[in-house]
């Protein structure tokens, strides 16, 4: 079965600083992953995702996350942070399961705190 | 066009009460879903709609949990009766086409259910 780890569970930068999110999944074929955000009181937002191709994908609010296959990765960047990105971030990858069935498996998410 | 929208918002019930969490996804959305994320742990699948039909419903925690969708339109989740356990936030999903992973999912904002 696949799984997703997101080994930091509160992250705080300063304004402006770059920011990079870990994200490492077990999969036994070709992942699909993806990387949601949610603000408070919103629901879950899809910033990119990756289903084969470039392994640099960019997504919505100059982020992007890099696919390395090597190291069963999925970390999303930005090189500049914003105070609106305060929010939870989670990464999460899809998956067939008992033929035709599909689904979502999330990690626990990282919480990103902005410091002005 | 509206997006996913989920009802209640919040809501917080004595355990052994009933509480019905209602969805209703992007319309001409076939594919439906409920996850549900319990407080400190990840987001997790509970079940999957194609149209009215029960596509896949491993991931329900137990026969207290009663899913449907009427005439392949919105959905309700029940929880009948509700146990302190069953406290977090229940997402709901919709996406367009049949193989999921083709189609982006478009998330509710969930509702926070609390059973005190």
């Amino acid at each position: 079965a696949q799984s997703v780890t997101q080994p930091d569970i509160h992250i705080t930068v300063s304004e402006g600083a770059s920011l990079e999110l870990r994200c490492n999944y077990s999969y036994g074929a070709t992942p699909y992953l993806f990387w949601y955000v949610q603000s408070p009181g919103q629901g879950l937002q899809l910033l990119l995702k990756y289903f084969s191709g470039d392994t640099l994908v960019q997504g919505i609010k100059g982020f992007e996350a890099e696919f390395k296959r090597s190291q069963s990765s999925f970390n999303l960047r930005k090189p500049s942070v914003h105070w609106s990105d305060a929010a939870e971030y989670f990464c999460a990858v899809g998956a067939y399961s008992g033929g035709s069935n599909y689904k979502l498996t999330f990690g626990k998410g990282t919480l990103l705190t902005v410091n002005p | 066009e509206a997006g996913v929208t989920q009802f209640p918002s919040h809501s917080v019930i004595e355990k052994g009460q009933t509480v019905t969490l209602r969805c209703d996804p992007i319309s001409g959305h076939d594919n439906l879903y409920w996850y549900r994320r319990v407080m400190g742990k990840e987001i997790k699948f509970l079940l999957h709609f194609v149209k009215e039909s029960k596509q896949d419903e491993s991931g329900m925690p137990n026969n207290r949990f009663l899913a449907e969708r009427t005439g392949g339109t919105y959905s309700t989740l029940k929880v009948q009766p509700a146990e302190l356990e069953d406290s977090g936030v229940y997402f709901c999903a919709s996406s367009q086409y049949r193989y999921y992973m083709d189609t982006e999912a478009f998330f509710g904002q969930g509702t926070r259910l609390t059973v005190v």
